[in-house]
């Protein structure tokens, strides 16, 4: 079946200016997951969501990150005014669901290059 | 808190000889420990994950990783190491405090199989 996918795969834009990132979850997996992997910080959580509850956005670095999950299913990060140091690979993840039983498998999509010029 | 630590930034290693990858943990509780890797440009793929029972934990690709919980170590080996194993590997462990799962990662150890 289909893995996590995320578009885009590359995304260049200038500084201050707004951007999307996509992720289309596994499909039948509630639990889904924004990380961010830059040099100097490495894999850092971002924000979390099950189903259709309101997320999680303890993670978020600076109030201008959002994100929202429609129909619990596809995600959208977005990042107003971006700055240089938002320069980083964004990683998205599913899993069954989010609880704390057995730790279910998180499954990563490739990921979106977002470079802040 | 929970964190994990990859002393190593990079192993290095010849084809065919075996490897080892070293993670050490801090936790509270019980662990749950898990090994991913990442191929250039591509994302996360989970290689195998410690909850309970055994402590030889035998993954994807060959991989295999040790639990020791005296010395809070969950390294990552495999018998014979081959050139398509370069990669950065990441440990993980479960972080529980905001009542649902997330992962936190070590920084990562890039393995380098050379011919």
């Amino acid at each position: 079946g289909a893995g996590v996918s995320q578009s885009p795969s590359n995304k260049v834009t200038e500084k201050g200016k707004d951007v999307e990132l996509r992720c289309d979850p596994i499909s039948g997996h509630t639990a889904l997951y924004w990380y961010r992997q830059s040099l100097g910080q490495g894999l850092e959580f971002l924000i979390y969501f099950q189903g259709n509850s309101a997320p999680d956005k303890s993670g978020l670095p600076s109030d201008r990150f959002s994100a929202e999950r429609t129909g619990g299913s596809v995600s959208t990060l977005t990042i107003q005014r971006t700055q240089q140091e938002d320069s980083a690979v964004y990683l998205c993840a599913s899993s069954l669901y989010g609880g704390l039983t057995d730790s279910p498998d998180q499954y990563f999509g490739p990921g979106t290059r977002l470079t802040v010029t | 808190a929970q964190s994990v630590a990859q002393p190593e930034d990079q192993v290095n290693v010849a084809e065919g000889n075996p490897l080892t990858v070293k993670c050490t943990y801090s936790v509270s509780g019980n662990p749950y420990l898990f090994w991913y890797v990442q191929y250039p440009n591509r994302g996360l793929q989970f290689l195998l994950k410690y909850i309970t029972g055994d402590n030889l934990v035998k993954g994807s690709y060959g991989f295999e990783a040790e639990f020791n919980k005296s010395q809070t170590s969950f390294h990552l080996k495999k018998p014979s190491a081959l050139v398509s194993d370069s990669a950065l590997y990441f440990c993980a462990v479960r972080d529980g405090q905001r009542g649902y799962s997330t992962l936190t990662f070590g920084k990562g150890t890039m393995l380098l199989v050379s011919p």
